[in-house]
């Protein structure tokens, strides 16, 4: 069964270092999506991206975030100078262009010390 | 505003017991979702339900919407152990927003 697949799953990063987290969307799925859960609390929208471009970001994905879909199946999120309160599980989604429902990956845990 | 509360937070039931999930919301919605979460682990999607619906069956799962007083519930039949984890709402917006809205979540253990 395809499914989204994200790396790494766990990262350990020191407060300022810029990080990217990888993602491959499920292959003819055309929306992709990220969210992230700080331990114990909500999933939170970052943001969508849909034919090359964000289509809807939350207060959350400040100037810090950017996302790319630099080849045919990868989508990344970068963070350019990680805080402490960027320590979150970060989860990549994708879906079809005519369901709601949204495809999960397992996740990226960001470590920032 | 929030937007999908789930109550109650944690829930315990012994295997074979139905298990109820309620849902609020506050805004208008295009759709509701539910999903499931395993300890540290990714979502996997349950069951959506748009807004001009008002029942819903897969499997085991029935899911209730009432627009009118901006709720929703998840009935899980016939309870198993691998039922155990963490069950979201997920709203998504009638304003054309693509984001979904999640709740705080219910945690459910199943007492084998």
């Amino acid at each position: 069964e395809p499914e989204v697949t994200q790396t790494p799953s766990h990262q350990v990063t020191q407060m300022g270092q810029e990080v990217i987290l990888r993602c491959v969307p499920i292959s003819n799925h055309l929306y992709f999506y990220w969210y992230r859960q700080i331990l114990g609390q909500k999933v939170e929208f970052l943001v969508s991206f849909y034919n090359n471009e964000i289509s809807e970001k939350s207060e959350i994905f400040d100037d810090q975030f950017s996302v790319e879909r630099p080849d045919g199946s990868n989508f990344t999120l970068k963070i350019r100078s990680t805080k402490l309160e960027d320590s979150a599980m970060y989860f990549c989604a994708s879906r079809l262009a005519n369901t709601g429902e949204l495809f999960f990956g397992e996740g990226s845990r960001l470590t920032v010390l | 505003s929030q937007q999908g509360e789930e109550d109650p937070q944690a829930l315990s039931i012994q295997e074979g017991e139905n298990a109820t999930m309620n849902c609020s919301y506050k805004t208008s919605i295009n759709n509701l979702q539910w999903y499931r979460q395993n300890s540290g682990r990714g979502l996997v999607h349950l069951i959506l339900i748009r807004s001009n619906e008002r029942e819903k069956h897969s499997g085991r799962l029935r899911v209730t919407l009432d627009t009118s007083k901006k709720s929703s519930s998840l009935l899980i039949t016939a309870s198993r152990a691998a039922d155990t984890a963490s069950y979201f709402c997920a709203t998504a917006g009638g304003g054309g927003a693509d984001g979904l809205t999640f709740g705080k979540g219910t945690h459910l253990i199943i007492q084998p």
